[in-house]
C-alpha cells in the first residue's frame, strides 16, 4: 500500500534553516507529482510546495517563495523541503502529499504522518 | 489569485444529514475541480472526495460531492452522521499549479 513516513521535524531559531524529507514506498514514485502542505496552530490547510514527477518543474506559495525549495531524489523514493531563513510563521506541521493528477490539477490523495517545525528562539 | 469559502462550522445529531458548502470567488469548478478533505486533530488529511464527486475507495458511500450548475459552488454532504465523523473539513481547488484551500469547516456531531 501506499506509504509516505515523514522526517526531519524539529525546533529551530529564526534566521536557521532545516530539511525534512519524505520516503516513498508502494507505488511508483518516480512518475507522480509531490506537494508539501502545512497546518500552523490553530490555523488552516496551506499549499507550500510542488514538483513534478522528474523534478524539472517546481512551484512555490508566496509565502516561502525564495526561502523554501522542493526537491526529490527518485533513485531513492525521496521527497525533500530545504527550508531556509525560517520565521516563527513557519511554524507549523508539515505534510507531503502524492499529487496523483500533476502540476495543472493538484491535489492530494495520499498523505504522509507530519512533522512538527517549531521557530522559535 | 481565487479563494474559497466555507462556513466556518456545522452540526448536526447522529444520523441526520449535513451539508458543508465551498464557494469559489473566481474561476470555475467545472475546470478546476475541487477536492475535500477531512482532517481530524493529531493525524494528517483524508481524502473523502476528489474531482468534485468521486469517492476514494475505503471511503463510506455516506459521503457524497457535488457542484452546482453556476460551477462557483461546491458541496460536501455526509449522511447518517456518525460520531467519528466530527471533524474538520477542507475543500480545495486550483487554477494551475495554484492551489487553495478553503478556511475550514469544523463539524461537530451532537
Amino acid at each position: 500500500q501506499v506509504q509516505l513516513i515523514q522526517s526531519g521535524g524539529g525546533v529551530v531559531e529564526p534566521g536557521r534553516s532545516l530539511r525534512l524529507s519524505c520516503a516513498a514506498s508502494g507505488f511508483d514514485f518516480s512518475t507522480y507529482t509531490m506537494q508539501w502542505v502545512r497546518q500552523a496552530p490553530g490555523k488552516g490547510l496551506e499549499w507550500v510546495a510542488l514538483i513534478r514527477w522528474d523534478g524539472t518543474h517546481k512551484f512555490y506559495a508566496d509565502s516561502v517563495q525564495g526561502r523554501f525549495t522542493v526537491s526529490r531524489d527518485n533513485s531513492k523514493n525521496t521527497l525533500f523541503l530545504q527550508m531556509s531563513s525560517l520565521r516563527p510563521a513557519d511554524t507549523a506541521v508539515y505534510f507531503c502529499a502524492r499529487a496523483p493528477c500533476g502540476v495543472d490539477c493538484p491535489w492530494g490523495d495520499h498523505w504522509g504522518q507530519g512533522t512538527l517545525v517549531t521557530v522559535s528562539s | 489569485n481565487f479563494m474559497l469559502t466555507q462556513p466556518h462550522s456545522v452540526s448536526g445529531s447522529p444520523g441526520k444529514t449535513v451539508t458543508i458548502s465551498c464557494t469559489r470567488s473566481s474561476g470555475s469548478f467545472a475546470s478546476n475541480l475541487v477536492q475535500w478533505y477531512q482532517l481530524r486533530p493529531g493525524s494528517s488529511p483524508t481524502t473523502v472526495i476528489f474531482e468534485n464527486s468521486h469517492r476514494p475507495s475505503g471511503v463510506p458511500d455516506r459521503f457524497s460531492g457535488s457542484v452546482d450548475s453556476s460551477s462557483l459552488s461546491a458541496s460536501l454532504t455526509i449522511s447518517g452522521l456518525k460520531a467519528e465523523d466530527e471533524a474538520d473539513y477542507y475543500c480545495q481547488s486550483y487554477d494551475g499549479s495554484n492551489q487553495v484551500f478553503g478556511g475550514g469547516t469544523r463539524l461537530t456531531v451532537l
